[in-house]
C-alpha cells in the first residue's frame, strides 16, 4: 500500500511570493491534515480537511489556506510569503479512526 | 486548547540500556495518544499509540503507559539500539481531530 505522498520535495521562494504544496493521502483515507515544522521546533497544526470540507484550523494567518479535492488529495497555499514561513510542511492522512500517517514533507525555504 | 509538554528535550543512553520519555497533557477530554519517530529528513513515523481506555500497551521493545488521572503518558524503549537514534514526538488529540504535539526528544544511542 502506498503511503502519503507530497510534492514537491523542496522549494525555494522569495518573500512576497505565493506557493502551493500538494498531498495525496493513503488510498481509502478521507481526512488530510497539514502541519508546519519550523527548524528545531515541534509540529504545529495548520489545517484539517475531511470529505472536502475544512474541519478545523490552527492558529495561523489567513494567508495560509487550502482545499481538498473529490479524490481526497489536498493543496496547501501560502500567500505573501515571509521569511518565517521557511519550514518543513507535513501532510498526514487518516481514515477517521485517530491514527494519522505522515508523508515525507515539503521543505520550503523563503529567501 | 490542548497543551502537551515533553521531557527531556535530549537523551543519551548506552546501547542496550532503556530510554524513557515523558509527556503531560492539559485537556482531560483528550483520548488518543500516539508516539512518532522522526529521522533526519523524513516525516514522522507512528511507532505506537494508546487510547484512554487502556493503561499500557507494548509492542516488542516499545511500550507506552498512560495515567489519565495525572494526565501523563510515557514511552519506554528497552534494549536500545543505534537505529533507535532519532527525534521522538508525543501527541494528544480528541479522537479523529488534529494532533497536539510535544516539542520532541532527541534520543542518541551510543554504541
Amino acid at each position: 500500500e502506498a503511503g502519503v505522498t507530497q510534492s514537491p520535495t523542496h522549494l525555494i521562494k522569495t518573500r512576497g511570493q505565493q506557493v502551493t504544496l500538494r498531498c495525496s493521502p493513503i488510498s481509502g483515507h478521507t481526512s488530510v491534515y497539514w502541519y508546519q515544522q519550523a527548524l528545531g521546533l515541534g509540529l504545529q497544526f495548520l489545517l484539517w480537511y475531511d470529505e472536502g470540507e475544512e474541519r478545523n484550523r490552527g492558529n495561523f494567518p489567513p494567508r495560509f489556506s487550502g482545499r481538498q479535492f473529490p479524490n481526497y488529495s489536498s493543496e496547501l497555499n501560502v500567500n505573501a510569503l515571509e521569511l518565517e514561513d521557511s519550514a518543513l510542511y507535513l501532510c498526514a492522512s487518516s481514515s477517521g479512526r485517530d491514527t494519522q500517517y505522515f508523508g515525507p514533507g515539503t521543505r520550503l525555504t523563503v529567501l | 486548547g490542548e497543551n502537551v509538554e515533553q521531557h527531556p528535550s535530549t537523551l543519551s543512553v548506552q546501547e542496550g540500556d532503556s530510554a524513557v520519555i515523558k509527556c503531560t497533557y492539559s485537556d482531560s477530554a483528550s483520548n488518543y495518544f500516539p508516539w512518532y519517530k522522526q529521522e533526519l529528513g523524513k516525516g514522522p513515523q507512528l511507532i505506537i499509540d494508546i487510547r484512554s481506555n487502556v493503561g499500557e500497551k507494548k509492542d516488542q521493545r516499545i511500550a507506552v503507559t498512560l495515567n489519565k488521572t495525572a494526565k501523563h503518558f510515557s514511552l519506554h524503549i528497552t534494549e536500545t539500539q543505534p537505529e533507535d537514534s532519532a527525534v521522538y514526538f508525543c501527541a494528544a488529540s480528541r479522537g479523529a481531530n488534529n494532533l497536539f504535539f510535544g516539542t520532541g526528544t532527541r534520543l542518541t544511542v551510543i554504541p
